[in-house]
């Protein structure tokens, strides 16, 4: 399997609902991240997850909350969100090691909506 | 010091031409040099990739070029099609975990 997938594809919420975003890979890869991404700008990182602990927090507001429950997966939990939350949210996985680079595959990303 | 400069913001080429994308960089630690496609709704896809210890890399149509002592690095796509037009970002890294984009240049192919 060489491919990060992530679930749903589409989040429509309201400013007072709780909701989660999933992302998986199997390719072994010990760094997980999340992005956000606002139309046609680049990924914005968010979170870095390495060997399953929370190793970068890029000053991200306590209404996105990361879970890592294992190597494959990472979990997003929203909760209270603002409309200028709405953006593409992309997952992305590397294999760390000696000798590996930043070399980052990125899923499909979930399109989410806030009303 | 971080920054990634990228242009142009668009551009447009003819089916078959050359498709050229430039990037600039400060940091000298970047030892990693990646190019992403993304295209409408999608997730951006690792595309080619270089460090700085060779100065060009070419897989297929796509080449990056490489000037560390200009802290220069290109994109070089060979007979453009339309199923080429997307966005692409260049990115470089260094000893952190973190991906420094361009801002990004969206490429249109016309048949």
């Amino acid at each position: 399997d060489t491919e990060v997938t992530q679930t749903p594809k589409h989040l429509v919420m309201g400013m007072t609902n709780k909701k989660s975003l999933k992302c998986e890979q199997h390719m072994g890869h010990r760094a997980m991240y999340w992005y956000k991404q606002k139309a046609k700008k680049p990924p914005e990182l968010m979170f870095v997850y390495s060997y399953e602990k929370l190793s970068i927090n890029e000053s991200v507001p306590s209404r996105f909350s990361p879970e890592c429950p294992n190597s494959s997966l990472l979990n997003l939990h929203l909760h209270a969100l603002q409309p200028e939350d709405s953006a593409l949210y992309l997952c992305a996985s590397r294999p760390v090691g000696r000798g590996s680079y930043n070399e980052q595959f990125f899923g499909p990303g979930t399109r989410l909506t806030v009303l | 010091q971080q920054q990634v400069k990228q242009s142009p913001q668009s551009l447009i080429v003819q089916k078959g031409g050359i498709s050229i994308i430039n990037c600039a960089y400060e940091n000298t630690a970047f030892d990693y040099f990646p190019w992403y496609q993304q295209f409408p709704g999608k997730g951006p896809a690792l595309l080619i990739a270089i460090r700085p210890d060779v100065s060009e890399k070419k897989e297929g149509r796509f080449t990056i070029s490489f000037n560390k002592s200009a802290k220069q690095f290109s994109l070089h796509i060979m007979d453009s099609q339309p199923g080429d037009s997307a966005t692409y970002f260049c990115a470089a890294s260094g000893a952190t975990n973190k991906l420094i984009f361009g801002t990004g240049t969206l490429l249109a192919v016309q048949p």
